[in-house]
């Protein structure tokens, strides 16, 4: 079955920077665009970044653009999101999502980063 | 680029049916048929419930449908069942600048 595994949250402090991984299973990986949503506390998901099947594009929220990085390694079926310059207004649960169709069909149990001093 | 706009609550009765709005701009709903609709659980991560406006993904029951109409898409649960309790945020191509747009949410509540 489909898994989206997604690792490298945690407690970071304002200015520092993470680096979160999404390891895919069940299904051509290779094939699909692969996104990050986030989900700040109590409030709805937000839309982060897409990378294109073949990491040839990528696009960004305007308010992570300089300071995130999405790529993928599709030799081991992962995606990552670089996240520099960390913010408190970054605190959220990530999760990498993705599949065969425009909208995000699959989805991982997500990656909780709470940035704080 | 602003959160397309639901309704905070909607509620219903086991067997009655409900509609939630979703209501954007000419920039994002009302130009493309790139509208989904996410069922979300506390805790949990958003699940697909409906595509391109009006698809389902497999193992979506049928009570679920989508439709748009200018700048609104709306998602209607027919036959209330009390597993539909959850929030729904609905989902639009935004234009190059922003691919995906959200919106506000709606939490169900069946009564």
């Amino acid at each position: 079955q489909v898994q989206l595994v997604e690792s490298g949250g945690g407690v970071v402090q304002p200015g520092r920077s993470l680096r979160l991984s999404c390891a895919a299973s069940g299904f051509t990986f290779s094939s699909h665009a692969m996104h990050w949503v986030r989900q700040a506390p109590g409030t709805g998901p937000e839309w982060v970044a897409v990378i294109a099947f073949d990491g040839s594009n990528r696009y960004y929220r305007d308010s992570v653009k300089g300071r995130f990085t999405i790529s993928r390694d599709n030799s081991k079926n992962t995606i990552f999101l670089q996240m520099n310059s960390l913010r408190a207004e970054d605190t959220a649960v990530f999760y990498c999502a993705g599949g065969p169709l425009w909208a995000p069909e699959y989805w991982g149990q997500g990656a909780l980063v709470i940035v704080s001093s | 680029q602003s959160a397309l706009t639901q309704p905070a609550s909607v509620s219903g009765s086991p067997g009655q049916s409900i509609t939630i709005s979703c209501t954007g701009t000419s920039s994002d709903v009302g130009s493309y048929d790139l509208v989904s609709w996410y069922q979300q659980y506390p805790g949990k991560a958003p699940k697909l419930m409906i595509y391109e406006v009006n698809k389902r993904p497999s193992g979506v029951p049928n009570r679920f449908s989508g439709s748009k109409s200018g700048d609104t898409a709306s998602l209607t649960i027919s036959g209330l069942q009390a597993e539909d309790d959850a929030d729904y945020y609905c989902c639009s191509y935004g234009g190059s600048s922003i691919p995906y747009v959200f919106g506000t949410g709606t939490k169900v509540t069946v009564l």
